[in-house]
């Protein structure tokens, strides 16, 4: 059971160039989240999805854009990176009763130059 | 977005020792709390939950929850190197927009020192 698994681990963009952070998780859960953790900021939420086809702004989704077209499959992409973008990037998932907490993947770390 | 406050820290505890950590919440409806632990380069890792008044002992972790007083902490006996991370507090917050996320606080760094 590989959980909540996120490629790439590591990626540096120039200014300007575009790329999808990919998760996918195998746990059937139909909530996935998208957030970003930089130094001392906690954990900030980007898109969030209670469904295949259903998708919704968190705190910071400017810059981002996500689609949820399976159960299984969560991408985020960066249109025109900005050097405030560099971050790590975290995807959940959670069972539709939440009380159960979230799965993280493992994270990717962006680097914007 | 609802917010969850905590000391950042960092917190320094010697081996053997008790590590008590707080989360204060700004929405009394809330109902769901959680612990998690992250360790430096690694991604967050749920170590408690707890949704009642009261403790929850699991191992050497106890989730102490006072919905009155609007904080939920976290105790850590015996601080093992081993402990040494960011906890971070997350809480689930009621409402038609919010049922289906959680807000994370800034987190605690704990040292424990051997």
């Amino acid at each position: 059971n590989a959980g909540v698994t996120q490629t790439p681990k590591f990626r540096i963009l120039k200014i300007g160039q575009s790329m999808t952070l990919q998760c996918t998780q195998d746990m059937n859960h139909n909530y996935m989240y998208w957030y970003r953790q930089d130094p001392g900021m906690g954990l900030k939420l980007i898109y969030y999805s209670v469904g295949a086809g259903i998708t919704d702004k968190g705190e910071v989704p400017n810059g981002y854009n996500v689609s949820r077209s399976t159960t299984e499959d969560f991408p985020l992409r960066l249109e025109l990176a900005a050097p405030s973008q560099t971050s790590v990037y975290f995807c959940a998932s959670s069972p539709k009763t939440i009380n159960y907490g979230y799965t993280f993947g493992s994270g990717t770390r962006l680097t914007v130059v | 977005q609802k917010e969850v406050e905590q000391n950042s820290g960092p917190l320094s505890v010697p081996e053997g020792a008790i590590a008590s950590l707080n989360c204060t919440y700004s929405d009394r409806g809330s109902q769901s709390f959680f612990w998690y632990r992250q360790y430096s380069g690694k991604s967050p890792e749920l170590i408690m939950s707890i949704y009642s008044n009261g403790d929850k002992e699991d191992g050497r972790f106890t989730a102490q929850l006072n919905k009155a007083s609007q904080y939920v902490s976290l105790l850590i006996r015996d601080s093992q190197p081993s402990d040494s991370a960011t906890y971070l507090c997350a809480v689930r917050f009621r409402g038609s927009s919010n049922d289906y996320k959680l807000s994370f606080g800034a987190g605690t760094t704990v040292t424990v020192r051997a």
